[in-house]
């Protein structure tokens, strides 16, 4: 079953900050929340993930909220190339396997 | 570079034959993973290893079969016995088990 909920899919302008909302309601304490995301025809990209504080790295940045119920992934200035799936995928750190829903189709325009 | 390979690119089969579709990894990682993807759908786990010599059925393993005599290889087989074959296929690796890298797929099409 999945354990995260996401948006079909969302449009994005070109330079602009892209905001993915993930809901994840029923997460365990010693769950992490990973983001991939998957360009047409291509093997899904690790982008980044969380446990309870807010996380940046080159490519993306990673919200959480406090009570940990849901997250927001930021790409801060949105190109063409960022245009993909996005999986939002909660588990914990150690076993468990990644259960990779629809995701999120993002569509970058000029 | 390090990183994932898989071959081939696309591949075509006739109904019947089995057909084994190649990953190979020189990442060092321990475990390694095979996905099946369908038109607008996400990854289902097929097969998993997490240390040579030893794997373990995924969600969907039926109609399928592995081997892993050498870290770096994972090959998987698609039997006669699987119903739907036609899919995209997925390779990954790991040390840390959610922290995948993947190759870039095996198109299968059974004619």
């Amino acid at each position: 079953d999945a354990k995260t909920t996401q948006p079909t899919s969302m449009d994005c302008a070109e330079g602009r900050a892209a905001n993915l909302p993930c809901n994840h309601s029923t997460i365990s304490g010693n769950e992490y929340v990973y983001w991939y995301r998957q360009i047409h025809s291509q093997g899904p990209q690790y982008i980044i993930h969380g446990l309870k504080n807010n996380e940046t790295n080159e490519m993306a940045s990673l919200i959480i909220t406090e009570d940990r119920k849901s997250s927001t992934l930021i790409l801060p200035h949105a190109t063409l190339r960022d245009t993909a799936v996005y999986y939002c995928i909660v588990n914990a750190r150690q076993g468990g396997k990644l259960i990779f829903g629809q995701g999120t189709e993002l569509s970058v325009k000029p | 570079d390090g990183g994932i390979t898989q071959s081939p690119k696309y591949l075509f089969r006739k109904e019947g034959q089995n057909v084994t579709l190649s990953c190979e990894q020189n990442l060092n990682h321990d475990a390694m993973y095979w996905y099946r993807q369908d038109p607008g759908q996400g990854l289902r786990l097929i097969y998993y290893s997490q240390i040579v010599n030893d794997f373990q059925k995924g969600d969907i393993a039926e109609g399928y079969s592995v081997s892993r005599e050498k870290k770096e290889s994972f090959p998987l087989t698609v039997t006669s016995a699987q119903k739907n074959p036609t899919a995209f296929y997925l390779c990954a690796s790991s040390i840390d088990w959610n922290e995948q890298f993947f190759g870039p797929g095996t198109r299968l099409t059974v004619l």
